[in-house]
């Protein structure tokens, strides 16, 4: 099973949004509404940001929200803060029963 | 406080074995799926393989990088998930996270602090 492709780098500046693609293929996040996204900070474990596309778990902020469409989905952040600055990975799930992360996108808060 | 904790994760050397556990507390271990995610130093983030509970008869899946070598077990009576490693590679340092499922089963809503396993002579 391949890796998601996500782009390495993106960069916003404090207030602004930024979108954060994802793209899988036919057997995976094409396929299942089964995306999610998690924010890790540089040491830290991954933390929960999206999930199942477009639903937010408990405790994180509106400013965060996730979409798809056919082979891409997106993570959006807006009003941007120093502290979202971190990495970004999506997941998806694939018709092996499995499950497959992104390469990662490395947020910068100019 | 829902939480996981893993350990095992040492130093050993291509071709040997390490064992890594994950202790879970704070939530009902039986009823949820269990996965364990790895990352290499610097690199992403990589899926290694998931255990059912026991209404899915603690069937396991494992990515096709570690198929036939790694084997996840899991002890519901001790509310803890095993990872069995063998036939270690270099390419196999990471930090290896353990982390339940949710859900559709298809995401990780808590995640443990990681153990570091690195192979090498």
């Amino acid at each position: 099973q391949s890796a998601l492709t996500q782009p390495a780098s993106v960069s916003g500046s404090p207030g602004q949004s930024i979108t954060i693609s994802c793209t899988g293929g036919s057997s995976d996040l094409a396929r299942f509404n089964y995306v999610s996204w998690y924010q890790q900070h540089p040491g830290k474990a991954p933390r929960l940001m999206i999930y199942d596309v477009n639903s937010r778990p408990s405790g994180v902020s509106s400013r965060f929200s996730g979409s798809k469409s056919g082979y891409t989905a997106s993570l959006t952040i807006s009003g941007l803060q120093a502290e979202d600055e971190a990495d970004y990975y999506c997941s998806s799930y694939t018709d092996n029963a499995t499950l497959v992360f992104g390469g990662g996108t490395k947020l910068t808060v100019l | 406080e829902v939480q996981v904790v893993e350990s095992g994760g040492g130093l050993v050397q291509p071709g040997g074995s390490l064992r890594l556990s994950c202790a879970a507390s704070g939530f009902t271990f039986s009823d949820h799926y269990m996965d364990w995610v790895r990352q290499a130093p610097g690199k992403g983030l990589e899926w290694v393989g998931r255990s059912r509970n026991k209404a899915n008869g603690y069937t396991t899946e494992y990515a096709a990088s570690v198929k036939g070598r790694f084997t996840i077990s899991r002890d519901d009576s001790q509310n803890s998930l095993y990872l069995q490693m063998n036939s270690l590679k270099t390419e196999d340092t990471a930090v290896y996270y353990c982390a339940r499922s949710a859900g559709t089963m298809t995401y990780f809503e808590c995640w443990g602090q990681g153990t570091l396993v690195t192979v090498s002579s």
